[in-house]
Parts: C-alpha cells; structure tokens; sequence
C-alpha cells in the first residue's frame, strides 16, 4: 500500500493570502485526485489528474500533478474563508483496478 | 436529492453488540465503498464491492462484514463491536472501478463503542 503524505499537515492564514499544499510519496500513481471535507460531511471531489506535469483550474485552486506522477500539489489564490477544511489527496497506483488510498490531509484554516 | 444516504448518524454501542451501518445510492453507480476515518490515520478502506454480488476486503476487513445484493444497497456490519471500532464510517460509490472515476461520499455515521 502506497503511503501519501500531505503538508502542511495544520495551516492558518488570513483571508487573501496565497497558500500552498503538497501531496507526495515514493510510489508512482495513475491518477490522483483532491477532495475537501468539510466539519460533519464528507469528502467531495475536487479535480482528478492523470497526466505527468498536468495542471488544472478552479476558480482560485490550481492543481498540479508532478512529472514523475508521484505527486501533487494545490495552490489557492487569495484565499477566502469559505476555503477553510479539510484537503485530502487520494491515488490509485494500479491502472484500472486499485481503490483510492487517501493522504491524511491538510487541515486549512482561513482567518476573515 | 442523488447521492449516498446514510443511517444513521450518529450511534453509541456498548461493546459486544452487533449492528450494521446502512448506505444506500440512487446514483446507480456500480462500486461501493466503507471507509473509517480516524484522527491521525485518514480514511482506511474497510471493504469494497465493485459491482452487486461481488466484495472485497480493504485495508483493515476483521470485524467487520458487508454484503452487496443490489446496486443501491451496501451495509456494514458489526457482528460483535469493541472499542477500537470507534470511529466516523464514511461509505462511498463510484460509476465503476477505474482510476479515473471520482468517489462520492455519504455525511458519514459517527459511532461510539463503550
């Protein structure tokens, strides 16, 4: 089982400020994904990437999937405090049939 | 409203009893998914089911059962619960098996085992 860490793992900061997540590990994935969970729900799933080097948007969220498909990271612009969960990554590492491990996750804290 | 509905929220348990954790979808997805997560640990897979009339064990099966009789329903049970099964249960559902499929997730089922 491929093991996911995510930094920071506890992240405050003030409405406006731009902020950045890492997801990495040794192993190489097929695909990754982001999720934010917010107090008493469950994850939802923000973007999935597949290809090395991709980068998606989201209205301020920027994703981005390393070269070597070994990690990712997310960065928020400006943030605001409607950003404020928790950022879990998850990858599958065999093509078509693993299930998603999930990092432990980046607690984010948007002060207004 | 389509999605994962699950039952019930929230429960305290002494240990030894046994229960079962109800999911149901109405998304018509064909894999589904139990999840716990626990501070400091993420979310573990529990079991799976990649279409109905198939499981699969997770990361951490012992203690706990599932069972997949139609595409809308996957219950987890406790046949005899103990404290270290405390712990929120999230089930999930995917269109199929597929790296590239997104999960959903249900709100979760809060359970406390004393």
């Amino acid at each position: 089982t491929q093991l996911l860490e995510q930094s920071p793992q506890f992240l405050s900061i003030q409405e406006g400020e731009n902020l950045t997540v890492y997801c990495n590990s040794s192993s190489v994935f097929s695909s990754l994904q982001w999720y934010r969970q917010e107090p008493g729900e469950g994850p939802v799933l923000l973007v999935t990437v597949v290809t090395g080097g991709e980068v998606k948007k989201l209205k301020r969220l920027t994703f981005q999937f390393g070269d070597a498909r070994k990690d990712s990271s997310l960065h928020i612009t400006a943030a605001q405090p409607g950003d404020t969960g928790l950022y879990l990554c998850a990858a599958a590492s065999n093509f078509g049939n693993e299930k998603l491990t999930f990092g432990t996750g980046t607690r984010l804290t948007i002060i207004p | 409203i389509a999605g994962i509905t699950q039952a019930p929220t929230s429960q305290i348990l002494a240990a030894g009893r046994r229960m079962t954790l109800r999911c149901t979808q109405d998304m018509r997805h064909n894999a589904m998914y139990w999840y716990r997560q626990d501070l400091g640990l993420g979310l573990r897979l529990i079991h799976y089911s990649n279409t109905a009339g198939t499981t699969g064990k997770g990361e951490v099966p012992d203690g706990y059962s599932v069972s997949r009789a139609n595409t809308d329903d996957f219950p987890l049970t406790l046949a005899s619960a103990v404290p270290s099964q405390t712990s929120v249960y999230f089930c999930a559902s995917s269109e199929r098996v597929g790296f590239n499929y997104g999960y959903t997730f249900g709100s979760g089922t809060r359970l406390t085992v004393v």
